[in-house]
């Protein structure tokens, strides 16, 4: 069946430093991907998405390239700010089904 | 415009006890989805109803497990005979169609204790 796999966490960073998140999936067919995001004390909200082979979504400084050949989805900022610490799940759909992964925590230190 | 609402917020029951968890999706949204998520763990599916359709029912892990949609809106959650083991932060999403593409917005989500 379908399924997402990503980095485990916690990711710790000082502020500006670079970020990936790894995000790898197995799908039958051409699911959409997403990055959602869960801030301390606040509910899931979507970050990116991408529908489509080669797509990027972009959002707050954040990009993620839809890579079918390698069935990735890897999730990347330039420089991140203490704001960023979140949980962060990759998650993709195919049919109705949402299917996410673990989560990542992402700590960042002033 | 509203979000997804959802209540109560916290639940502290004795194991055992039947609980029902409600769900206030965002007007116009035609897809619900209830989800679990356990202590350090990912968003495990629980259900999906669709317009007037028929549910998935297929992520319920037990019949103690229900949900039910009056109306095509509001939808409620219901554990009976709760173990310690449904302790969980559950999860409701609702979004516009079931498109493939489709962001799902979430509800801030019940916090369930089973003493």
């Amino acid at each position: 069946g379908d399924s997402v796999t990503q980095m485990e966490g916690p990711v710790t960073l000082s502020e500006e430093a670079f970020l990936t998140i790894n995000c790898t999936y197995t799908a039958t067919g051409y699911p959409s991907l997403f990055w959602y995001v869960q801030y301390p004390g606040e509910g899931l909200q979507l970050l990116l998405k991408a529908t489509k082979a080669d797509d990027k979504g972009s959002n707050k400084g954040f990009e993620a390239t839809y890579r079918k050949e390698t069935t990735s989805f890897h999730l990347e900022k330039g420089s991140v700010q203490v704001s960023d610490s979140a949980v962060y799940f990759c998650a993709l759909s195919e049919d109705f089904k949402t299917i996410f992964g673990a989560g990542t925590r992402l700590f960042v230190k002033a | 415009g509203a979000g997804v609402s959802q209540s109560p917020s916290n639940k502290v029951t004795e194991k055992g006890k039947d609980v029902e968890l409600r769900c206030d999706p965002i007007s116009g949204h035609t897809a619900l989805y209830w989800y679990r998520q356990s202590l350090g763990q990912g968003l495990e599916f629980l259900i999906y109803f669709q317009g007037n359709s028929a549910p998935d029912k297929s992520g319920l892990p037990s019949d103690r497990f229900s949900a039910e949609r009056t109306g095509g809106s509001v939808s409620t959650l219901t554990i009976q005979r709760t173990q310690q083991e449904d302790s969980a932060v559950y999860l409701c999403a609702s979004s516009f169609d079931r498109g493939v593409g489709e962001t799902q917005y979430f509800g801030p989500g019940t916090r369930l204790l089973v003493l």
